[in-house]
């Protein structure tokens, strides 16, 4: 069964800063790895897919990278903002079953 | 495009009655997916249609959830009857073709 585990759950970092967000899973065997954000009382939104042949994705200031052999992705943001305060979610899709499960998230507050 | 529609916003209700909870997704997209958020467990799905046809419900939690897809605009999660355990937010998604998935605003739902 896969577990996914988002670890600390909740960072704070004064703004500007560059900062990496983690994301340790447990079968490697996956289809895809997804990045997502949650705005309080929000749905998500979908913010990096990496298909399992690739070994990142940009959009923007976020780049998430994946390496399956050891079982992580990182999400990476430059310059941080006080707009990107929010919880970032990552979700392993394994098999193309289209069942994501997803860790309990990193709640990022970005200090002005 | 109006996003994914999850209807009510919130449900306040009494312990032993039955909740509806419906969603309408976004037009064209075959999939749709029913989770669970709560602080304890995290973000679990539930069940997922593809073509309005259930795939998998093994995260349903017991007898007293079901869930329906009469047609590619509409789908319901019924709780009967309900119990405090169940309150959590719940969320409806959809997608084009099972990958990225489109997370409608959520149902917040109080049992007491």
């Amino acid at each position: 069964k896969q577990e996914v585990t988002q670890i600390p759950a909740a960072l704070s970092v004064p703004e500007g800063e560059n900062l990496v967000l983690n994301c340790s899973f447990t079968d490697s065997a996956i289809y895809n790895l997804q990045w997502f954000r949650q705005d309080p009382g929000k749905g998500l939104t979908s913010l990096l897919l990496i298909q399992s042949s690739q070994r990142e994705q940009t959009s923007g200031r976020l780049n998430a990278s994946l390496d399956k052999s050891s079982g992580r992705s990182t999400l990476y943001i430059a310059a941080s903002q006080p707009g990107d305060s929010a919880t970032y979610l990552c979700a392993a899709m394994t098999g193309a079953n289209s069942k994501l499960t997803f860790g309990k998230g990193i709640t990022l507050s970005v200090r002005p | 495009d109006a996003g994914v529609i999850q209807s009510p916003r919130h449900e306040v209700t009494e312990m032993g009655q039955e909740v509806t909870l419906r969603c309408k997704p976004i037009s064209g997209h075959d999939y749709l997916f029913w989770y669970r958020q709560t602080m304890m467990r995290g973000l679990e799905l539930l069940i997922y249609f593809n073509n309005n046809v259930p795939i998998d419900d093994s995260g349903m939690p017991e007898d007293r959830f079901s869930a329906k897809m009469p047609n590619a605009s509409f789908s319901t999660l019924k709780i009967q009857p309900s119990e405090p355990r169940d309150s959590a937010v719940y969320f409806c998604a959809s997608s084009p073709w099972g990958d990225t998935q489109y997370f409608g605003p959520g149902t917040r739902l109080t049992v007491l």
